[in-house]
């Protein structure tokens, strides 16, 4: 299917590397965010999540940074693959609450 | 299990055409949502439901309507299509009551209105 990341940021990096996407959210009061991954022509898969109240969290290969004082989350991948080319999201909300807002996306291109 | 499901994967109306996506999900999920995501946009909220009988409006709501008359079921209907609605439409789900808020979402359907 046609890609949607036909005018995002684009982060190019080469296999084995380690990647980092950033994202600024835009509510102070968000107290809940998180990272989505989303291949071409399919619907966005959950990477991983992060509570206000953690500034760090860390899943398979991926690691997620928070860093409310100015308003930013970052996602580190360690030892890009190439099945890690993607378009990446990051999500603010809430967490009792039932809306999530999702940022605009920086594609990851991981060069063999 | 199958999930989310979405359907049709690709539709084409005209302008003024009325039509409804159907979206299905078999993991008892109680929150339900639908999203437009546009190209170099991300995704933003259309409605959203909290359990059968519960809707509400999210960011761009105008031009869409959704009923929850059962827990799998969520469809999106667009009553007098415009161009401006032209994009890639996703249903989502989630379990409220786990610790997680992860969204569970499906394939997409795309429509084109002419």
């Amino acid at each position: 299917g046609e890609s949607v990341g036909l005018h995002l940021p684009t982060l190019s990096v080469q296999e084995g590397d380690n990647s980092i996407i950033n994202c600024a959210y835009s509510n102070s009061a968000s107290d809940y965010f998180i990272w989505y991954k989303q291949e071409s022509g399919k619907g966005p898969q959950f990477i991983i999540d992060i509570r206000s109240n953690m500034d760090k969290r860390q899943g398979q290969r991926v690691t997620v940074l928070l860093n409310k004082t100015v308003k930013h989350l970052s996602l580190q991948i360690a030892a890009t693959q190439p099945g890690d080319s993607a378009v990446y999201f990051c999500a603010e909300s809430l967490y009792n609450f039932n809306k999530f807002y999702f940022g605009s996306g920086t594609k990851l291109n991981v060069k063999p | 299990n199958a999930g989310v499901t979405q359907t049709p994967k690709f539709q084409v109306l005209k302008t003024g055409q009325s039509m409804t996506l159907q979206c299905a999900q078999d993991m008892n999920h109680e929150y339900m949502s639908w999203y437009r995501q546009d190209p170099g946009m991300g995704l933003r909220l259309i409605h959203y439901s909290v359990g059968a009988g519960i809707t509400d409006q999210g960011e761009v709501p105008n031009g869409y309507n959704v009923s929850r008359s059962t827990t799998e079921d969520f469809p999106l209907r667009l009553l007098s299509a415009a161009p401006s609605q032209t994009s890639v439409y996703f249903c989502a789900s989630s379990y409220s009551a786990s610790g997680s808020r992860e969204l569970f979402f499906g394939e997409g359907s795309r429509l084109t209105v002419l």
